[in-house]
């Protein structure tokens, strides 16, 4: 049974515009949420994280917000860029610091 | 630094063959893992290892063993391969302060694996 889901397997967005990846969990007790960024034939780099203790961090283009009481966290790419094409994919760590994936959403940005 | 290093790249197998996926990292991780990457699943975990002489079983061990002799090897052997298999596998490793998220795994670049 997944435990974290990323329901939109594809987002296509035009440059310029804010691009909004959603991912949902149902442990409550995992500890912390990261995204990851994909390129074909590479492996996953790590992109932001956040804590269970926050609603919000920052890093230039890119925000991530946690609902606690939803169990839902979103990815922000403000603005979106060309090379932001990627898969993204949503992570959540329990406390043996194991990481359950979601199947990912593949982000085109259109020029 | 070179990181987390995966060979083969590529590799093509038969039902019933053997072979060992290798995994190497030079950042004295404590912490290793092995992921398989399917269409529409997302990463899951296969094994894991939080040190030297320590192994884990994840969310989809069978069919596959792993050892942990040296805090830099971890690799992860198909005893015999069935086209279930088929799969892109990734070695991840992380440490306490790894990376700005804390405990951050770095993935190495995958080994694509067909099972005819």
């Amino acid at each position: 049974d997944q435990q974290v889901k990323q329901n939109s397997p594809s987002l296509s967005v035009q440059e310029g515009r804010i691009s909004i990846l959603n991912c949902d969990y149902t442990n409550s007790m995992f500890d912390y949420f990261l995204w990851y960024k994909k390129y074909p034939a590479e492996g996953p780099t790590f992109l932001i994280s956040i804590s269970s203790i926050k609603d919000k961090n920052e890093d230039g283009r890119f925000t991530v917000f946690l609902n606690k009481s939803a169990k839902h966290l979103s990815l922000h790419i403000v603005p979106s860029q060309p090379g932001d094409s990627a898969v993204y994919f949503c992570a959540a760590r329990s406390n043996d610091y194991k990481l359950s994936f979601g199947a990912g959403t593949t982000v085109t940005v259109r020029a | 630094n070179a990181g987390v290093t995966q060979t083969p790249k590529f590799q093509v197998l038969k039902t019933g063959q053997s072979m060992t996926l290798q995994c190497a990292q030079d950042m004295n991780h404590e912490y290793m893992s092995w992921y398989r990457q399917d269409p529409g699943m997302g990463l899951r975990l296969i094994h894991y290892s939080v040190g030297a002489g320590i192994t884990d079983q994840g969310e989809v061990p069978n069919g596959y063993n792993v050892s942990r002799s040296t805090t830099e090897d971890f690799p992860l052997r198909l005893l015999s391969a069935a086209p279930s298999q088929t799969s892109v596998y990734f070695c991840a490793s992380s440490g306490p302060t790894s990376g700005r998220g804390g405990n951050e795994q770095f993935f190495g670049p995958g080994t694509r694996l067909t099972v005819l």
